[in-house]
């Protein structure tokens, strides 16, 4: 089993509409989680951090439930901008290294 | 500030030769990590250093992989000989010790082995 797995995608919406994106993680030690945005040929790139609380910029929900191992991201009002590959990350052990899922693309269609 | 420097930003060789990539990390950053992404996959780690000693190097092949940071500073990683499956990005990145919400990556080099 994968350490961290997400929806296969790829996600191909219309503009303004809103998307879910989950992701599961096996290790329940796990301590940190993020999710990254990748653009095509481009580097991975923090978008934001999750938080059981809950934690919102602007368009951008992400949630966490530790009891389920379940990573969620919201993205309300999708722009032609929000089209990229959307990556859910973990981090665990004493090194904290970053564990990345393979990655759900979303194409947003004007 | 400086990002993390990657060189060469691509190269095509053929399998069984050798190859290296070359990282400069941000300045201050005692942790390094190697990154490999195969198309469609997420970042795989590779081998992860702390100054100039391996912290992790579990996921490395290590009968045709090898990294090293003599310095504590900039790093190489070299594969020989190559593969054809050893084609795919390979992602530098740094940050600051422990610091998991501090990672910034270079901008990759892209091998394809023919």
């Amino acid at each position: 089993r994968k350490e961290v797995e997400q929806d296969p995608g790829p996600f191909n919406v219309p503009e303004g509409a809103t998307v879910a994106f989950n992701c599961t993680y096996s290790n329940s030690a796990s301590q940190s989680f993020f999710w990254y945005r990748q653009d095509c040929r481009k580097e991975p790139k923090l978008l934001m951090s999750v938080y059981s609380s809950g934690n919102e910029d602007g368009r951008f929900t992400a949630q966490l439930n530790r009891a389920s191992q379940y990573i969620s991201l919201l993205i309300r009002d999708s722009k032609l901008s929000d089209s990229a590959t959307y990556l859910c990350v973990v981090t665990s052990g004493s090194a904290r290294q970053l564990t990345f899922g393979s990655g759900t693309q979303l194409t947003v269609l004007p | 500030e400086a990002g993390v420097a990657q060189s060469p930003r691509y190269k095509i060789i053929e399998k069984r030769q050798s190859v290296a990539f070359w990282c400069n990390p941000i300045s201050g950053h005692a942790t390094l990590y190697w990154y490999q992404q195969i198309l469609g996959q997420g970042p795989k780690l590779l081998i992860q250093f702390q100054n100039n000693g391996v912290v992790d190097d579990s996921q490395l092949p290590k009968d045709r992989f090898s990294a090293e940071r003599l310095k504590g500073v900039d790093s190489t990683l070299k594969i020989q000989p190559a593969k054809l499956e050893d084609s795919a990005v390979y992602l530098c990145a740094s940050s600051l010790v422990g610091d998991s919400y501090g990672y910034t990556f270079g901008s990759g080099t892209r091998l394809t082995v023919v």
